[in-house]
């Protein structure tokens, strides 16, 4: 069965950091391209970063850029979103973080949840 | 960014009736390689989203086939020919042909 499991959601302070991970399993990871997406409380969708199979190429929203950093570890099939600098403010990042499949987000996790608040 | 505007917001669905959403992107979303990168997501209530359709019209596997997408350049469609109760929830149109990746703002169906 093809999945993806986050974990490493919580409560960080504002200005704090937190690193996500997304275990792949039942698929072939190092031959995908790997996004994490975001959707904030009762609010729509929006994709945060993606990288390529090897790790070459990195691409990021920017409201996240230079403090969102994705990578990946295709021998152990994970996934990971380094996030610093976390905002509590009109571009806040507290969110669902999701851990999705490729570039046409074919296969989605259960996602991880962050809430940044002091 | 392109921008992906959807319509309309709210949806009241009668059960056994037909259901309609727009999806208009604010240029082109043919790519260079000919394909059209529009997708269509589910998200029921408390779930995580789900493809439904992919490439404008391609249904991903075990999604029923009441679930249809048409469209071309940047009006798309996704129509569910008979809503059943299972389909209650927000529908995203999503466009991967440009960078940065977007979605629309979603449209709740709900049942009348």
């Amino acid at each position: 069965e093809v999945q993806l499991v986050e974990s490493g959601g919580g409560l960080v302070q504002p200005g704090g950091s937190l690193r996500l991970s997304c275990a792949a399993s039942g698929f072939g990871f190092s031959g995908y391209w790997m996004s994490w997406v975001r959707q904030a409380p009762g609010k729509g969708l929006e994709w945060v970063a993606n990288i390529k199979q090897d790790g070459s190429e990195k691409y990021y929203v920017d409201s996240v850029k230079g403090r969102f950093t994705i990578s990946r570890d295709n021998a152990k099939n994970l996934l990971w979103l380094q996030m610093n600098s976390l905002r509590a403010d009109d571009t806040a990042d507290t969110a669902v973080y999701y851990c999705v499949r490729g570039w046409g987000l074919d296969v989605w996790g259960q996602g991880t949840t962050v809430t940044v608040s002091s | 960014d392109v921008v992906m505007t959807q319509s309309p917001l709210s949806l009241p669905v009668t059960l056994g009736q037909p259901a309609s959403i727009s999806c208009r992107s604010s240029q082109s979303l043919v790519s260079s390689d000919g394909n059209t990168y529009l997708t269509w997501l589910q998200q029921r209530p408390g779930q995580s989203p789900r493809r439904l359709i992919y490439k404008v019209s391609n249904r991903e596997s075990g999604v029923p086939d009441r679930f249809s997408g048409s469209g071309s350049g940047t009006d798309f469609t996704l129509k569910i020919s008979r809503v059943e109760a299972e389909d209650v929830g927000v529908y995203y149109c999503m466009q991967s042909t440009h960078r940065p990746l977007t979605f629309g703002g979603g449209t709740n169906v709900e049942i009348k």
